[in-house]
């Protein structure tokens, strides 16, 4: 069984603050992790996503995510918040090998950032 | 990356009617779709998992006759709400898996069904 469990279901920056989105996962294999962005009224966009290669993963729009196996954690940060930033957030998790990608999803962060 | 396209993007119907939502990938081939739903301000729940040239797989759950998918072809998967109410309202979001690699789904833009 999998899950993933985010801490904080609203997260408020200034405009150019840093943005931590937490995000921890409980998998009984080696798991893939997903951040996936959503704006209002949409599907989800892939930010970035750990496939076991580097831990620390480089996504688009400037996030990056580190997996820590030690903390069973993969965090989502950012320099530098933009206003183009605010939306939903959710972290992913799905089992090694795939098992078809079926994706167990957090509760989800909506970030929001303040002027 | 691969492109998934879902229609429509809103549909308000009344209740007791049906209404088919499509999903489309439209620069791979898809093997396995996977349709969610997701309620206001909630996340995204697993209704099935679609397969091309078989049946279905679904969630725990999920009602297989009132939610029927089918995935007729490697490009194209639908999902029907049949006899829809009020509470099937909601936000419904397909994705799919290319072929042959199991790293990443591909999401639609999503279905916003409003039952009236």
């Amino acid at each position: 069984a999998q899950s993933v469990t985010q801490l904080g279901s609203h997260v408020s920056v200034s405009e150019g603050a840093l943005v931590l989105l937490r995000c921890n996962y409980s998998s009984s294999v080696p798991p893939y992790l997903f951040w996936y962005v959503q704006y209002p009224n949409q599907g989800l966009q892939l930010l970035l996503k750990y496939t076991s290669a580097a831990t620390l993963v480089k996504g688009i729009n400037g996030f990056e995510a580190e997996f820590k196996k030690s903390e069973t954690s993969f965090h989502l940060t950012k320099p530098s918040a933009h206003m183009s930033d605010a939306a939903e957030y959710f972290c992913a998790v799905s089992p090694w090998g795939g098992g078809g990608n079926k994706l167990t999803f957090g509760t989800g962060t909506q970030l929001k950032v303040e002027l | 990356g691969a492109v998934v396209s879902q229609h429509p993007s809103r549909v308000i119907c009344k209740s007791g009617t049906s209404v088919k939502i499509e999903c489309r990938s439209l620069d791979f081939q898809a093997t396995t779709m996977f349709w969610y739903r997701q309620f206001p301000k909630q996340s995204l729940m697993l209704m099935a998992t679609s397969n091309e040239g078989s049946k279905a797989t679904y969630e725990q759950g999920v009602e297989k006759d009132k939610f029927l998918i089918n995935h007729a072809s490697l490009t194209l998967s639908t999902l029907t709400v049949t006899s829809a109410h009020p509470e099937d309202s909601s936000f419904y979001i397909c994705s799919a898996m290319e072929t042959g690699l199991n790293t990443e789904a591909f999401f639609g833009q999503g279905t916003r069904l409003t039952v009236v």
